[in-house]
Formats: structure tokens, sequence, C-alpha cells
């Protein structure tokens, strides 16, 4: 079974400029999150999909990122205008909804760069 | 929301038992504890999660006290491969049983020596 991955793995952009992330969760898998760390910094919660809904995004930082999850599969991160303090890992985690043991399953993560 | 303080690293030998505990001293009674592995470069892995008591999987136990407000995560007979930053982290039960999101803390680092 293929495990949860992202895209790309590394991008490098100049301020202002648009970037989008890609994650592709664990074929089934209704839950899908995204986290990121910045700089020295802990591990983050951004946001959390149930299928294409939003079911928590009380971790996004502000307007300039918009999550999506067209079709309940993948999900884009995009964010617009980037700016330096985006700078980090971003990563993207799936789960089923099989209740209380479910278990959260990682990506490799997207290194973002800004400069 | 529950917070965790652990370690911020530890040294073993190969061959030895790690015993790495979080302290959790404000966790609810819905939530678990979950205990997480991460390699540089890559994502954090699920290692193990418990309630209450005791719970052993293949890699790891977890020794979790009456009152939960610590853990004990347990590593038998490390190797150089175990060189890694482990999370402990209390996870809340959302309204109808799911599970709620992750709040990562620093981390233990861990260093295996031969």
């Amino acid at each position: 079974e293929a495990g949860v991955t992202q895209f790309p793995s590394h991008s490098v952009i100049e301020k202002g400029q648009t970037v989008t992330l890609r994650c592709d969760p664990i074929s089934g898998h209704d839950n899908l999150y995204w986290y990121r760390r910045v700089m020295g910094k802990e591990i983050k919660f951004l946001l959390h999909f149930v299928k294409e809904s939003k079911q928590d995004e009380s971790g996004m930082p502000n307007n300039r990122f918009l999550a999506e999850r067209t079709g309940g599969t993948y999900s884009t991160l995009k964010v617009q205008p980037a700016e330096l303090e985006d700078s980090g890992v971003y990563f993207c985690a799936s789960s089923d909804l099989a209740g209380a043991g479910n278990e959260q399953f990682f990506g490799p993560g997207t290194r973002l760069t800004v400069l | 929301l529950a917070k965790t303080t652990q370690p911020i690293s530890m040294d073993s030998y190969e061959g030895q038992e790690v015993n790495i505990t979080c302290s959790h001293n404000n966790i609810a009674t819905n939530d678990y504890i979950t205990w997480y592995q991460q390699f540089p470069s890559q994502g954090p892995r699920f290692i193990i999660q418990g309630y209450k008591t005791k719970v052993t999987n293949e890699v790891a136990s977890l020794f979790i006290p009456a009152d939960r407000k610590s853990s004990t995560l347990s590593l038998p007979r490390v190797s150089l491969s175990d060189t890694a930053v482990y999370y402990c982290l209390v996870r809340e039960t959302n309204y109808g049983g799911s599970q709620g999101n992750l709040i990562f803390g620093k981390g233990t680092k861990l260093s295996v020596k031969p």
C-alpha cells in the first residue's frame, strides 16, 4: 500500500510569489491534515479535512493560505503571496475513520524556502 | 488543551533499554497519549498509543500510571537506527469518538551510540 505522498519535496521561491503544495493521502482515508514546522519551532497543526469538507481550520495562519480538497481525494495548499516567515516544512497526514485506534500517517513533507 | 513536557535529549548505547518519560499534568478524561518518532527529512511516524495501564506492540511499550499525569515510552534493546526525535502527544477525542488533532511539543532527541 502506498503511503502519503507530497509534492514537491522542496520548493524555493521569492517573496511575493505563489506556491502550491500537493498531498496525496493513503487511498480510502477520509481524514487529511496539514501541519507545518517553521525553522526552530514545533510542528503546528494547520487544518483538517474530512473528505472534501474542512473540519477544523483553526491553525491556518492567515488568509494568504488556501487549502482545498476537491473530490475528497488529494489536497492542495496554496500560499499567495508567500512571505519570508512562511519558510519551513509542510507535512500532510491522513487517517481513516476507525475511531479511537486510528493513527495519522505522515508524508515526508515539503520544504518551502521563501527568499 | 493538555500540554506535554519531556526531556530535550537523551543518549544511550546499543542494546540498552531506553525509557522516555513525558508529563501531562492537565490531561483530560477523554485524552489519549500518543507517541511519534521522526527521522531527519521524514514525516513523524506513529509508534504507539494508549489510554491507561500498559500497551505493547512490536516496537515499544507504553506505561501509563493510574493518574495518567505521565507516561513512559520504553524501547527495548535500542539500535543505532533508533536515533530519532520522539514526540509525546496528548490527543483529544472529538464528539462521536473520532480522534482530535495532534499537538506536537519539542520532542526528545534520542542518540544511540555503538
